[in-house]
């Protein structure tokens, strides 16, 4: 079986500074990675992916995750936040042994003025 | 069309009534997801179609939940006998291999 988990269900973090939202996943077999946005009322998005090849991948407005075989991790980051980035962000793996997308629970980052 | 579509937008039933919700994937996508998403809550997996196989249902809450889906076509996801805990939004999404293109939802609400 595949899964993912966000261990952290809500990040609160103030106006420019660092953030990392993390992710942990498990796979007997090799995996993409992926990590989609949802802005409030608005629909799923996707913010970047790990296919192969280089293991820190960057997405759109500013983020990047780092892909960590050892760790089984794929934690987001983003060096200074903007309040336009509040949000939640789901973590999801695909795996071509099950040919299926599974989502971690979601992280909802509060970004304080 | 351009990308995944739902209808309808909104629905508003009675507790009890049976509903239809449908889903027009990206044209040559060969998977197709449903999921459920309470108000403030994560993604709630459904139900998975890839291809001819065999759909895993093994996400539907209750056996009042149904989904169907012909080919690589058209899906419907049908809950009989509403009840208030329906109430949520409901997402398709489909893919060709790994990347998911979302729909933007119906929200469904059980009065």
């Amino acid at each position: 079986a595949q899964s993912v988990t966000q261990l952290d269900s809500q990040v609160p973090v103030f106006e420019e500074a660092p953030v990392e939202l993390r992710c942990n996943y498990s796979s007997s077999v090799s995996v993409y990675l992926f990590w989609y946005v949802q802005y409030p009322n608005q629909g799923l998005q996707l913010l970047l992916k790990y296919l192969s090849g280089s293991t820190l991948v960057k997405g759109i407005n500013g983020f990047e995750a780092e892909f960590n075989k050892s760790q089984t991790s794929f934690h987001l980051r983003k060096p200074s936040v903007h309040i336009s980035d509040t949000a939640e962000y789901f973590c999801a793996v695909y795996s071509g042994g099950y040919q299926k997308v599974t989502f971690g629970t979601g992280t909802k980052l509060q970004v304080i003025p | 069309g351009a990308g995944v579509s739902q209808s309808p937008s909104n629905k508003v039933t009675e507790k009890g009534k049976d509903v239809e919700l449908r889903c027009d994937p990206i044209s040559g996508h060969t998977a197709l997801y449903w999921y459920r998403q309470r108000l403030g809550q994560g993604l709630e997996f459904l139900i998975y179609f890839q291809g001819n196989s065999a759909p895993d249902k093994s996400g539907l809450p209750s056996d009042r939940f149904s989904a169907e889906r012909t080919g690589e076509s058209v899906s419907t996801l049908t809950i009989q006998r509403t009840q208030q805990e329906d109430s949520a939004v409901y997402l398709c999404a489909s893919s060709s291999h790994n990347e998911q293109f979302f729909g933007p939802g119906t929200r469904l609400t059980v009065l």
